[in-house]
């Protein structure tokens, strides 16, 4: 069975900090793609980030950044500098073989909270 | 280009009650999902369509909910009759293929919330 886990459940930080978001993840596949969807007030998930599971490069986009270690099963995102307009759940979630490809499994989100 | 768009955005209504939702995928999209986070939880897989054709239906909870997609078009997912724990935020997205091949994403929209009272 695929699983993640998202141990943050609420995290607060004040403008300009860092802040590392978790996400630990099981699977038997050996091929296997990793996400990370931003939701924002206004409901939408909005896509960050795919990963597959032979890409452990790590990837950076602005004040974003992410952190693929296959040996921890782990995938976590950092924001650098964190503004207000970060505040949002963000998931992370799994896609593979298993079930054909074509489920998300998703954790159950870090609330996220930037306040000035 | 429009995103996958969902109505209505919020719905409240009684227990026993019918309620449906619509959801218009990104255009050109053969694949349609449906997921479902209910209050605090993980958001979860209820069904699949490529096209018309559901793929899978694994996640569907039970018999009170249907899903369409008539013409391989829009999707409906009508909840027949409502209970209470049927109250959450219901995803529609969409993707050209499945995301487990190289270059699909899957785009969510906003959300339909439905709260059951």
């Amino acid at each position: 069975a695929q699983k993640v886990t998202q141990a943050q459940t609420e995290i607060s930080v004040v403008e300009k900090e860092d802040v590392t978001l978790d996400c630990v993840y099981e699977t038997r596949d050996t091929t296997y793609y990793l996400f990370w969807y931003k939701q924002p007030p206004s409901g939408e998930l909005v896509f960050l980030i795919r990963r597959n599971s032979f890409d452990e490069q790590n990837e950076i986009s602005g004040r974003y950044s992410w952190n693929f270690q296959k040996s921890t099963s782990s995938f976590n995102f950092t924001i650098t500098a964190s503004q207000v307009v970060d505040s949002a759940v963000y998931f992370c979630a799994l896609s593979g073989f298993t079930g054909g490809g074509n489920k998300l499994t998703f954790g159950t989100g870090t609330q996220l909270k930037v306040e000035l | 280009e429009a995103g996958v768009t969902q109505f209505p955005s919020h719905s409240v209504i009684e227990k026993g009650q019918t309620v449906t939702l619509r959801c218009d995928p990104i255009s050109g999209h053969d694949n349609l999902y449906w997921y479902r986070r209910v209050m605090g939880k993980e958001i979860k897989f209820l069904l699949h369509f490529v096209k018309e054709s559901k793929q899978d239906e694994s996640g569907m909870p039970n018999n009170r909910f249907l899903a369409e997609r008539t013409g391989g078009t829009y999707s409906t997912l009508k909840v027949q009759p409502a209970e209470l724990e049927d109250s959450g935020v219901y995803f529609c997205a969409s993707s050209q293929g499945a995301p487990g091949n190289s270059g699909n994403t899957i785009y969510f929209g906003e959300g339909s919330w439905l709260t059951v009272v």
